[in-house]
């Protein structure tokens, strides 16, 4: 049974950082690629990242560009964000999502139950 | 505003049809796979519809999906209480070189 469980969110100050983690189970992890998707509170869903299977390509929203980082270890089977330099409009529930195949382009298919992030000014 | 427009909401009585709309471009949906997800409330999202019209295993078939150039199209059939919910159609956008979303459109099943 695949498993998503982020972690890492809770609150901070305008112009802080936060590193979310997300720890991967019942899959080979390093042959999938992972999204990580956030909500505002009462909004829709934005895309934020994604990660290769192999960690080699990335892809950013232009909202989060230059600021978030994503990365994985996949002896870990976990996946990351680090996120710099948080903006009020950060604030959000962060999903990771795995994809059906290992290249960025695949769609989702798993979701995680979300980890809230709140920025504080 | 979201690059793929969808309607904000659709209503319709248990056992009848909906269809939700979204409408890209050719940078998205013109050249590119469409997913669909349901959100029921205080949940996470689930995966309904990928590459444009397949579903998932434990997906019944009451939920399809179809594309014709730069949009697509979900269906539902036999709606039911428990289909209320917000549903999110994605594709990838070459020129963003990002994924992205619909802005959701909320179902109301009377």
């Amino acid at each position: 049974e695949v498993q998503l469980v982020e972690s890492g969110g809770g609150l901070v100050q305008r112009g802080g950082s936060l590193r979310l983690s997300c720890a991967a189970s019942g899959f080979t992890f390093s042959t999938y690629a992972m999204t990580w998707v956030r909500q505002a509170p009462g909004k829709g869903l934005e895309w934020v990242s994604v990660i290769s299977g192999s960690g080699a390509g990335t892809y950013y929203a232009d909202s989060v560009k230059g600021r978030f980082t994503i990365s994985r270890d996949n002896s870990k089977n976990t996946m990351y964000l680090q996120m710099n330099s948080l903006r009020a409009e950060d604030t959000a529930v962060y999903y990771c999502a795995k994809g059906r195949g290992v290249v960025v382009l695949a769609p989702i298919d798993y979701w995680g139950q979300g980890t809230l992030v709140t920025v504080s000014s | 505003q979201s690059v793929l427009t969808q309607p904000p909401s659709v209503s319709a009585a248990p056992g009848q049809k909906v269809t939700i709309s979204c409408s890209g471009s050719s940078s998205n949906i013109g050249n590119y796979y469409v997913s669909w997800f349901q959100q029921l409330p205080g949940t996470a999202p689930k995966l309904l519809i990928y590459d444009n019209d397949k579903r998932p295993s434990g997906i019944p078939d009451r939920f399809s999906g179809s594309k014709s150039g730069t949009s697509a199209t979900l269906g539902i059939t036999g709606l039911q209480t428990g289909d209320e919910a917000d549903y999110y159609c994605e594709a990838w956008d070459t020129s963003l070189s990002a994924g992205v979303f619909g802005g959701g459109t909320k179902l109301t099943v009377l």
